[in-house]
């Protein structure tokens, strides 16, 4: 039961332009969702979060939004450039159910084209 | 920022042999480490959460005599595969739980176990 999903497997932008990420999740008591950034053989580097409390959140060239009613997220990258190709997780926690563990979803693939 | 280092960061083992990795959080204390276990393309699922001075957590389908998890110190965790087989042949990745930063979760830069 893959409880967090990024349906889209890649995903090409030209450099310059906006690369948009997608997120879905199911589980209701999910409350906090984070961004990873991932290159091969290595351990995820954290990008960004927000908590459900907010539907936006900003940093540098990331944004996060959130919408609740739609189990939805989507992280923004603007202007992207080349050293952003790597993998993306998204990732969800229950953190005031007391819950840390993460979930992640299964990963897009971000290609910058110079 | 915190920093969780990882070793080894390959290993390659014969079936039958066990291969320890370790996880120290270096400049913070953790007293809650996760451990994850990466497939070729796919996502990292959770397989045990590890709590200093008491057992691990493991999550189910985890066979926890096989992937043994010692939480000794606030700043070392160790994830021991035992007898292991080709199909234990992954990426495994372990976490820190970072009290001190907003966003909490520190990962290790991942161990890349073969087995033949």
């Amino acid at each position: 039961d893959q409880q967090v999903k990024q349906n889209s497997p890649s995903l090409s932008v030209q450099e310059g332009r906006i690369s948009i990420l997608n997120c879905d999740y199911t589980n209701s008591m999910f409350d906090y969702f984070l961004w990873y950034k991932k290159y091969p053989a290595e351990g995820p580097t954290f990008l960004i979060s927000i908590s459900s409390i907010k539907d936006k959140n900003e940093d540098g060239r990331f944004t996060v939004f959130l919408n609740k009613s739609a189990k939805h997220l989507s992280l923004h990258i603007v202007p992207s450039q080349p050293g952003d190709s790597a993998v993306y997780f998204c990732a969800a926690s229950a953190r005031d159910f007391g819950n840390e563990k993460l979930t992640f979803g299964t990963g897009t693939r971000l290609t910058i084209i110079p | 920022g915190a920093v969780v280092s990882q070793h080894p960061s390959r290993v390659i083992c014969k079936s039958g042999t066990s291969v320890k990795i370790e996880c120290r959080s270096l400049d913070f204390q953790a007293t809650t480490m996760f451990w994850y276990r990466q497939f070729p393309k796919q996502s990292l699922m959770l397989m045990a959460t590890s709590n200093e001075g008491s057992k691990a957590t493991y999550e189910q389908g985890v066979e926890k005599d096989k992937f043994l998890i010692n939480h000794a110190s606030l700043t070392l965790s160790t994830l021991t595969v035992t007898s292991a087989h080709p199909e234990d042949s992954s990426f495994y990745i372990c976490s820190a739980r970072d009290p001190g930063t907003v966003y909490g979760y520190t990962f290790g830069s991942g161990t890349r176990l073969t087995v033949v």
